[in-house]
């Protein structure tokens, strides 16, 4: 099965600065990619995904890199506000399965 | 266009009951997935439902079932609760011809208490 691992765990930045969030995946034929926001008392927002024949796709401030020789995603955030402040979660499905298997998450705090 | 949503939001029960938890797709969308999120943990795959067949299923024992209506709302029943049920439940909608290779996405959650 899929086994996806997300580093760090916890990620302080000062506001206005960038976030790093990385994800790495076991499963070479996973093909999708997505990346969720949860806050407090609330479900999964999907607020960015990658197919796997693009390396690389922009939303305002969001962004998210594809190296799937290395087999590994990143989640990259600019200019961070404190509403971007929440746990962050990476996916991917597991070769031809249609499940999610979630990273164990990130909690990033942006600080005033 | 309406999301997902999920009913009840809260719930109390005791050991040894049975629960069923409530989720109406977003509009347009066929197929819906049950997850378990248990505190600080991401969310586990439960069980997917599509054309009202389970389409798909996670490690959970077979004590978790599910149902799914010609309209797409989906039931996911719990029986012979155990105090480690305790988590989130969270159902995700999404179209079939992207299955769980295409954007899922989430409901508000039912957060299930077991005492």
């Amino acid at each position: 099965g899929e086994n996806v691992e997300q580093h760090p765990s916890t990620l302080s930045v000062q506001e206005g600065d960038s976030a790093v969030i990385k994800c790495t995946y076991s499963d070479s034929a996973s093909n999708y990619f997505p990346w969720y926001k949860q806050e407090l008392g609330k479900g999964p927002q999907l607020i960015i995904d990658i197919r796997s024949n693009v390396g690389e796709k922009k939303d305002q401030r969001i962004a998210v890199t594809l190296n799937k020789t290395a087999k590994h995603f990143s989640l990259h955030i600019t200019e961070t506000q404190p509403e971007d402040s929440a746990v962050y979660f990476c996916a991917a499905p597991p070769g031809s399965a249609r499940q999610l298997t979630f990273g164990s998450g990130t909690q990033l705090t942006v600080l005033p | 266009e309406t999301g997902v949503t999920q009913s009840p939001t809260h719930l109390i029960k005791t050991r040894g009951q049975q629960v069923t938890l409530r989720c109406s797709s977003q509009s347009g969308h066929n197929t819906v997935s049950w997850y378990q999120q248990a505190l600080g943990q991401g969310p586990q795959f439960i069980f997917q439902y599509y054309r009202e067949e389970e389409n798909g299923r996670g490690n959970f024992p077979p004590r978790f079932s599910g149902l799914q209506f010609p309209n797409y709302s989906s039931e996911l029943n719990v029986n012979a609760l155990e105090l480690d049920d305790s988590a989130l439940y969270l159902c995700a909608s999404s179209d079939a011809g992207t299955g769980g290779r295409g954007p899922q996405y989430f409901g508000p959650g039912t957060r299930l208490t077991v005492t």
